[in-house]
C-alpha cells in the first residue's frame, strides 16, 4: 500500500545535539511538507518542497534544515539552534505542486523530546 | 497573509446528537480550498471533508456537512448522529490556489468529546 512513513515514532535528544527525522513516501507525490504541532497552536509549516533539489522555508524554519535529494525522501534536521524543539512533527505530501489537486497524505508523526 | 481561527478549544456532544464546530478565516483571495481534518488519539490526520470556494453548494460526506459562508468567511462543520469514534481533535485548514507551494494553513483545533 502507498503511504508516508515517518521514523522514528519517538525520539529523545540531548541539549546541543542535532537530530534527523525521516520521512519517506511511495506515492510518487511531487510536493512534501513538514509541520510542527504544539498544544493549542495547531500545525505550523516548517519547510516545504515542490520538487527534487528545491525547498522553501515555511513560517517557523529557524533552527531547522531539510534536503530533497530524492523525490520520495524529505528528511528534517532539528539543529541545536532550535530553542524549543520538543513537539510532535508531521510530514505530509501532495500529488501536485501547483495546488491543483488538493489532497494531502500525512504520516503518523514523530514525537521529539529534549532531555 | 491568510489566517484560520477556531474559537472553540473544546466541545462536547452526547452520542447520537448533533454538534457544530466553528471556523473563520481571513483572506483577500477569491479562489481557495477549505478542509476539515480529524486527528484521533493515534495522531494520524484524516481528511473529513473539503470545500472549493467557487462552489456555492455546501459539501457533505455521510454524517459530516459544512456550512460555507464565503462572504462571512465562515466554514463550520456539522456532525450528525455523533458516534464515540468521532471523539478527536478537529482542525480547519485553508489552502490557496495561488502559487504558495500548496501549503495548508491550520486553525488551532477543537477537541471534541462524545459522551455515551
Amino acid at each position: 500500500d502507498g503511504g508516508i512513513t515517518q521514523s522514528p515514532k519517538y525520539l529523545f535528544r540531548k541539549e546541543g545535539q542535532n537530530v534527523t527525522l525521516s520521512c519517506e513516501q511511495n506515492l510518487n507525490h511531487d510536493a512534501m511538507y513538514w509541520y510542527r504541532q504544539d498544544p493549542g497552536q495547531g500545525l505550523r509549516l516548517i519547510y516545504y518542497s515542490q520538487i527534487v533539489n528545491d525547498f522553501q522555508k515555511g513560517d517557523i524554519a529557524e533552527g531547522y534544515s531539510v534536503s530533497r535529494e530524492k523525490k520520495e525522501s524529505f528528511p528534517l534536521t532539528v539543529t541545536s539552534a532550535q530553542k524549543n524543539p520538543t513537539a510532535f512533527y508531521l510530514c505530509a505530501s501532495s500529488i501536485d505542486r501547483w495546488g491543483l489537486n488538493y489532497g494531502y497524505t500525512f504520516g503518523s508523526g514523530t514525537r521529539l523530546t529534549v532531555v | 497573509a491568510q489566517t484560520v481561527t477556531q474559537s472553540q478549544p473544546e466541545m462536547s456532544v452526547q452520542e447520537a446528537e448533533t454538534v457544530t464546530l466553528s471556523c473563520t478565516y481571513d483572506t483577500s483571495e477569491s479562489d481557495y480550498y477549505l478542509f476539515w481534518y480529524k486527528q484521533p488519539p493515534s495522531r494520524q490526520m484524516i481528511l473529513v471533508i473539503r470545500q472549493e470556494a467557487y462552489k456555492q453548494q455546501n459539501a457533505t460526506e455521510n454524517r459530516f456537512s459544512v456550512n460555507f459562508q464565503k462572504a462571512a468567511k465562515s466554514f463550520s462543520l456539522k456532525i450528525s448522529d455523533s458516534q464515540l469514534g468521532d471523539a478527536a481533535m478537529y482542525f480547519c485548514a485553508y489552502r490557496s490556489l495561488h502559487n504558495q507551494g500548496g501549503k495548508l494553513i491550520f486553525g488551532q483545533g477543537t477537541e471534541l468529546s462524545v459522551k455515551p
